[in-house]
């Protein structure tokens, strides 16, 4: 199975800051990679497909970036309502494979 | 507007076999430009797929669950299901049902999710 490593594990950050998260895939997946939101008590939502498609009704200050193996999430100037956990998720061949997790903390 | 609702017990004893239920309504099971599919949280924990299914019946699932895990859907009742066999403890998590959806580049992320259903293994 495709192993996705995902960092950082959790970090702090100020609302208007720029975030950025990666993964990175154990092998060449193209650019067969999802990015989720999820906030506690709630299913994932997700933000970009494809890697660097940014999902309808999604802000666009999310953005995503990379193929191959190295992934990047960034938000551009965070806001209240991301301090959220996120996920990556490989869905380049079976099965499908889902980063750590990075738990997006207030400072 | 597509939504997607788990159904099941909650509570199951170990060693016996849970069983879920995801019901489709806004939209058809039968589209052949989606997979439905099942992924897992335990408590605190991560996110793990567990198997797609397509309307057809072709089945994907995750070789970590062994043969423990069958998906099946019924086209009739717009809704897929899971049933998963000797459970233990570490089956207890909410469970999710998704749709994967084809696009003109091929299979995208899962974009529609169910709003989960916790399910406890304990005697």
């Amino acid at each position: 199975a495709i192993q996705m490593t995902q960092s950082p594990s959790s970090l702090s950050a100020s609302v208007g800051d720029r975030v950025t998260i990666t993964c990175r895939a154990s092998q060449d997946i193209r650019n067969d990679l999802g990015w989720y939101q999820q906030k506690p008590g709630k299913a994932p939502n997700l933000l970009i497909y494809f890697a660097s498609s940014l999902q309808s009704g999604v802000p666009s200050r999310f953005s995503g970036s990379g193929s191959g193996t190295d992934f990047t999430l960034t938000i551009s100037s965070l806001q209240p309502e991301d301090f959220a956990t996120y996920y990556c998720l490989q869905d380049y061949n079976f099965p499908l494979t889902f980063g750590g997790g990075t738990k997006v903390e207030i400072k | 507007q597509l939504q997607l609702q788990e159904s099941g017990p909650g509570l199951v004893k170990p060693s016996e076999t849970l069983s879920l239920t995801c019901t489709v309504s806004g939209g058809s099971i039968s589209n052949n430009n989606y997979y439905w599919g099942w992924i897992r949280q335990p408590p605190g924990k991560g996110l793990e797929w567990l198997g797609n299914i397509y309307y057809s019946g072709n089945t994907y699932y995750n070789p970590s669950l062994k043969s423990r895990v069958t998906i099946s859907v019924d086209t009739s009742k717009n809704q897929f299901s899971l049933r998963l066999t000797s459970v233990t403890a570490a089956d207890t998590a909410v469970y999710y049902c998704a749709r994967r959806p084809r696009h003109s580049s091929g299979w995208a992320s899962f974009d529609y999710w169910g709003q989960g259903t916790l399910l406890t293994v304990s005697s």
